[in-house]
Parts: structure tokens; C-alpha cells; sequence
């Protein structure tokens, strides 16, 4: 499994844009590259995945460089409901143990 | 359209008490998987299913056995409960479309206090 490492915390203002990077060394060919968020009280969702590239969805945007070492979430202009913990993890061919969840990056948005 | 359920949301049990936590899926997923997160820590896996009938040890499985006896459920057990499995106990499922390609579906969480 790929390791990961982020941020442990970030803040911000409402109304900016956020980005949140993960790097990811010893990724391997088949991973994919996922973002998970997580509110208090709740357990975590899914955001984005991607595997090269530039993903966009209607939540967020993923970018990752050519040797996928790294990814970035991009949150933009966010709001004081984007308050949450951010997990990004490699998702690859380990079936049972797919994911794996480290600290993650705990996101204050302040108004 | 239920997704991932969670039975109880809420427990204390007393130590040596012994209990089972309930995860039900109506999502036809062959992967199953219970977590524990402790404040202000991430999720930490304790047992996975890859399918009906099977079950693997995950990273800290001490203290808790699990079946999946049926496709759609997935029980944990604590068969003698300790104050040091006090957390919240999330359940997930996922089916995989290609490889890497799998998203994971949590239910909302079991909150247990062993006292």
C-alpha cells in the first residue's frame, strides 16, 4: 500500500479557494489516487478520485502532475460548511484493505 | 434507498460486558469493513470481508471477532469489552468496478463507551 502524507491542518477564509496537497512517493501503476471527507459525528464520503491528470466534479478538482508522486485537492471558494478532516488515499489492486485512512487534514474555514 | 446501516448508534456497556454491532448494506457490495476512529485520529481498520463467508484481520483485530454470514451484514463482536475499546465504530462497503476504481460507502457510526 502507498503511503501517504498531508497536512495535519489548514485554515481559511470563506469565499477562498483551497488546496490541499498529498504526496504519495511509492504509488504504484494500477493506484488510483481518492479524497475522502469527513464531518464530526459522521463517517466519511467520498469527493473525487483520479488516476492522471485533471478530475473536476461539481464538489471539487483533483490535480496530479505527470509521475502522480503527488495529487492536490482544489476546493474553491469555500464555505464555513467545508469545516471537516480530508483523507487522501491510494486505492489500488489490495482488494480487502483498499482503505486506509491516516489523519488526514483537518480544514477550518473561518467566516 | 438505505445504503450502509449502522445498529446501535449508541452504546455503554460495563468492562467484561460483551456485545454486537450490526452493519447491514443494501448495496449488493462484496466488501465489507469495520473501523474504529478514537478523537481526533484517523480511521483505524479492524476486520474486512472480501465476500460472504470470509473474513480477514486487519490493522489492530485484538479484542474483536467478526462473520459475515450473509452477504448484506457484517457483525462485530467484543466478547469481553475494556474501557481501551471506548470509539466510535464505523461500518463501509464497496464493490470494486475495475481495479482502483472502488469507492467506499460508511455508515454513520456506532458510538461505544465501555466503562
Amino acid at each position: 500500500l502507498a503511503k501517504t502524507t498531508q497536512p495535519i491542518s489548514m485554515d481559511s477564509y470563506e469565499g477562498q479557494e483551497v488546496n490541499i496537497t498529498c504526496s504519495h512517493n511509492n504509488i504504484a501503476t494500477n493506484d488510483y489516487i481518492t479524497w475522502y471527507q469527513q464531518f464530526p459525528s459522521q463517517g466519511p464520503r467520498f469527493i473525487i478520485q483520479g488516476y492522471k491528470t485533471k478530475v473536476t466534479n461539481e464538489v471539487a478538482s483533483l490535480f496530479i502532475p505527470a509521475d502522480r508522486k503527488s495529487s492536490t485537492l482544489s476546493l474553491p471558494r469555500v464555505s464555513l460548511s467545508d469545516t471537516a478532516v480530508y483523507y487522501c488515499l491510494v486505492v489500488g489492486d489490495n482488494y480487502g484493505q483498499n482503505f486506509v485512512f491516516g489523519p488526514g487534514t483537518r480544514l477550518s474555514v473561518l467566516p | 434507498n438505505a445504503g450502509v446501516t449502522q445498529t446501535p448508534k449508541f452504546r455503554v456497556l460495563k468492562t467484561g460486558q460483551s456485545m454486537t454491532l450490526l452493519c447491514a448494506q443494501d448495496m449488493n457490495h462484496e466488501y465489507m469493513y469495520w473501523y474504529r476512529q478514537d478523537p481526533g485520529m484517523g480511521l483505524r481498520l479492524i476486520h474486512y470481508s472480501v465476500g460472504e463467508g470470509t473474513t480477514a484481520k486487519g490493522e489492530v483485530p485484538d479484542g474483536y471477532n467478526v462473520s459475515r454470514l450473509k452477504k448484506q451484514n457484517f457483525l462485530l463482536g467484543l466478547e469481553s469489552a475494556a474501557p481501551s475499546q471506548t470509539s466510535v465504530y464505523f461500518c463501509a462497503s464497496s464493490m470494486v468496478y475495475r481495479v482502483g476504481d472502488t469507492e467506499a460507502f460508511f455508515g454513520q457510526g456506532t458510538r461505544l463507551t465501555v466503562v
